[in-house]
């Protein structure tokens, strides 16, 4: 069974430009949920979706936008790149039916911005 | 007081010892509890997930939960160096059918050879 797939693995950035990450989730899944890791503040959620619908949103600016399509693949975008924006972003996808469901990482996208 | 609290470590433990790893959390009802282990420059891997009171066990690895204390802790036995990594809990926080994993910054662990 294929795992939670991101894509790209590493991206570098300049300040002021947009980027978009991708995430495909384990067959069946219907839950992708978005985090941002860095050294200073841990994993930071930015959103779950669950089939096409934004369910829930962290704390982050408007510049952080996401979507998931019908075959459950998620994207998000950042727009108007920040220095502060460079960290992993990490995917994780769920059954997401009930409270009781276990999430698995994606290897994560390294951003840069510079 | 963050929702979710660790402590950061580094909790070093001796190669064969038992490490005991703790998570307590702020929200009383809070129903999923789960233990990432996360290596450096790798992504999350889930090692148990625990929804009741008291123990689970999973090979060296034991999770327990006390909803009263609102407190979870992981319980490594005969740790190896390969277990040197940082362990993250999470908590599935309640509220209206949705769910939003809310994760500690994690206790880096660090067996002594």
């Amino acid at each position: 069974k294929a795992g939670v797939t991101q894509t790209p693995r590493y991206l570098i950035k300049t300040r002021g430009q947009q980027v978009t990450l991708s995430c495909s989730p384990i067959s069946g899944h219907r839950s992708v949920s978005w985090y941002q890791q860095t050294p200073g503040q841990g994993l930071q959620f930015l959103f779950e979706y669950f089939s096409e619908t934004q369910r829930n949103k962290g704390n982050f600016p408007g510049r952080f936008s996401g979507r998931q399509f019908s075959n459950s693949r998620s994207e998000m975008n950042v727009s108007t790149l920040e220095l502060g924006d460079s960290a992993l972003y990490l995917c994780a996808s769920s059954l997401g039916v009930t409270m009781n469901t276990e999430a698995f990482f994606g290897q994560g996208t390294r951003l840069t911005v510079v | 007081q963050k929702e979710v609290e660790q402590n950061s470590g580094p909790l070093s433990v001796p190669e064969g010892a038992i490490a005991s790893l703790n998570c307590t959390y702020s929200d009383r009802g809070s129903q999923s509890f789960f233990w990432y282990r996360q290596y450096s420059g790798k992504s999350p891997e889930l090692i148990m997930s625990i929804y009741s009171n008291g123990d689970k066990e999973d090979g060296r690895f034991t999770a327990q939960l006390n909803k009263a204390s609102q407190y979870v802790s992981l319980l490594i036995r005969d740790s190896q160096p390969s277990d040197s990594a940082t362990y993250l809990c999470a908590v599935n926080k309640a509220g209206s059918g949705t769910y939003k994993y809310i994760f500690g910054t994690g206790t880096r662990l660090k067996v002594l050879a």
